[in-house]
């Protein structure tokens, strides 16, 4: 199973863009790279996933390298209503069927 | 469109006591899960079912029992709380294995 590493937290400014790396270089070939965020206690949101095509949707965007190895979210625009942790996941298959498991994350905090 | 609902949002137990946290969802999902979550940590699965009439175990299943009383609903039980117990909980449920999974907005349990 394909683990994830990402930094406990990050900071940035109102307007800015707002990249979170994820490193995952054990995954495997037909694993896909989820990305939620949970804002302060409240249920966990999906963001978006990937393959290995970078994606886009109306939340946020998502990069992943060549190789696999690493990804990026990206929120565009920041606004103070983005603080929340963030989870990058890569999906893991238990007894044939698939989970998502979840790690720390990055507790991304936007300011003024 | 409710989404994931959970009942109840609140609990506070004693040490023993048995009780049923419920979820039920709207939206024709096959698969449905159960989380909890300590504070500082990521989520953890306790139980999910696939589809209805099947369930298995996942990262932290003991101390719990579930039932997947149809495709709508989805019950975790605790028959004697302990204060390790103590924690939030998520239920979650999903269409397919590529498929985002949508989140209920938790069960504060506290079990004294």
């Amino acid at each position: 199973d394909a683990k994830t590493t990402q930094p406990p937290s990050m900071d940035c400014a109102e307007g800015r863009a707002a990249n979170l790396p994820c490193n995952h270089s054990t995954i495997s070939g037909n694993e896909y790279v989820y990305w939620y965020r949970q804002i302060h206690s409240q249920g966990p949101q999906y963001i978006i996933h990937g393959l290995k095509n970078n994606e886009t949707n109306e939340m946020a965007s998502l990069i992943i390298t060549e190789d696999r190895k690493s990804s990026t979210l990206i929120l565009p625009h920041a606004t103070l209503r983005d603080t929340a942790v963030y989870y990058c996941i890569v999906r893991v298959h238990v007894g044939g069927y698939s989970t998502l498991t979840f790690g720390k994350g990055t507790m991304l905090l936007v300011s003024p | 469109n409710a989404g994931v609902t959970q009942t109840p949002k609140f609990q506070v137990l004693k040490t023993g006591q048995s009780m049923t946290l419920q979820c039920a969802q709207d939206m024709n999902h096959n698969s449905m899960y159960w989380y909890r979550q300590d504070p500082g940590m990521g989520l953890r699965l306790i139980y999910y079912s696939a589809s209805e009439g099947t369930t298995d175990k996942g990262e932290v299943p003991n101390g719990y029992n579930v039932s997947r009383l149809n495709k709508r609903e989805f019950s975790l039980r605790l028959e004697s709380a302990a204060p390790s117990q103590t924690s939030v909980y998520f239920c979650a449920s999903r269409d397919g294995a590529l498929t985002e999974a949508f989140f209920g907005q938790g069960t504060r349990l506290t079990v004294v």
